[in-house]
């Protein structure tokens, strides 16, 4: 069966290292995005992508970034990793942009920064 | 710009009873919405979602929602809860034919034996 898969599923690091969160996807979607999980502020956009070289800021994107170098992976870097990063990462994809496309959403990333 | 407001972050409710999950929605243009739901440790799950037609909305799990547009709300609702209903629920509103979903802040289910 298809589906999305993130990874690692947790994940400890130090303040100031790079770290990348990986997301990887079988259905050939177009979309694919990266949220963050905040108690209080539920899933806010960090980055999406609408298709291959394809990449954009969402409401929270500074010091994260993505690249889109094929279709079924979406990574999601950061910079020089903060204790304010410290939360859970989720990833997801559509088909397409169409309001009745389901989104797909990844088991979660916990992301601890010390 | 669109948002959405969840009115209540957590609801605890006994076995059995009905529930009722409040969502408001700001947007100055078509809206539609969706309603996700989060088991322990898993990812976004669609419930059910509002496009167009019938403001009453079936879901998945004996879930269904009502689309209020004078009140800008999409209620979830459920008849008479399990302990397997004990998640994370979102409400979200999709921007027409951009595939973002803006989220709200969640409200948490705890259903009681």
């Amino acid at each position: 069966d298809a589906e999305i898969t993130q990874s690692p599923r947790h994940k400890i690091t130090e303040t100031g290292r790079q770290v990348t969160l990986a997301c990887h996807q079988t259905w050939n979607h177009n979309n694919m995005f990266w949220y963050r999980q905040d108690l209080g502020h539920g899933l806010r956009l960090i980055h999406y992508s609408y298709g291959v070289q394809d990449t954009n800021k969402g409401e929270v994107s500074d010091g994260y970034s993505v690249s889109r170098s094929n279709t079924e992976d979406l990574p999601l870097t950061l910079e020089s990793a903060a204790s304010s990063q410290t939360s859970v990462y989720f990833c997801a994809s559509s088909e397409s942009a169409g309001v009745d496309t389901e989104a797909f959403f990844g088991q979660g990333t916990r992301l601890t920064v010390v | 710009a669109q948002s959405v407001t969840q009115l209540d972050s957590q609801v605890p409710v006994f076995e059995e009873a009905p529930v009722e999950l409040r969502c408001n929605y700001s947007s100055s243009v078509s809206v539609y919405l969706f309603w996700y739901v989060q088991y322990p440790n898993q990812g976004l799950q669609l419930l059910l979602k509002y496009l167009s037609g019938s403001t009453l909305v079936k879901g998945i799990n004996g879930f269904e929602a009502e689309f209020n547009k004078s009140q800008t709300s999409f209620h979830l609702r459920k008849p008479s809860v399990h302990i397997s209903d004990t998640a994370e629920y979102f409400c979200a509103v999709r921007r027409s034919n951009t595939g973002k979903l803006i989220f709200g802040q969640g409200t948490t289910l705890q259903v009681k034996p």
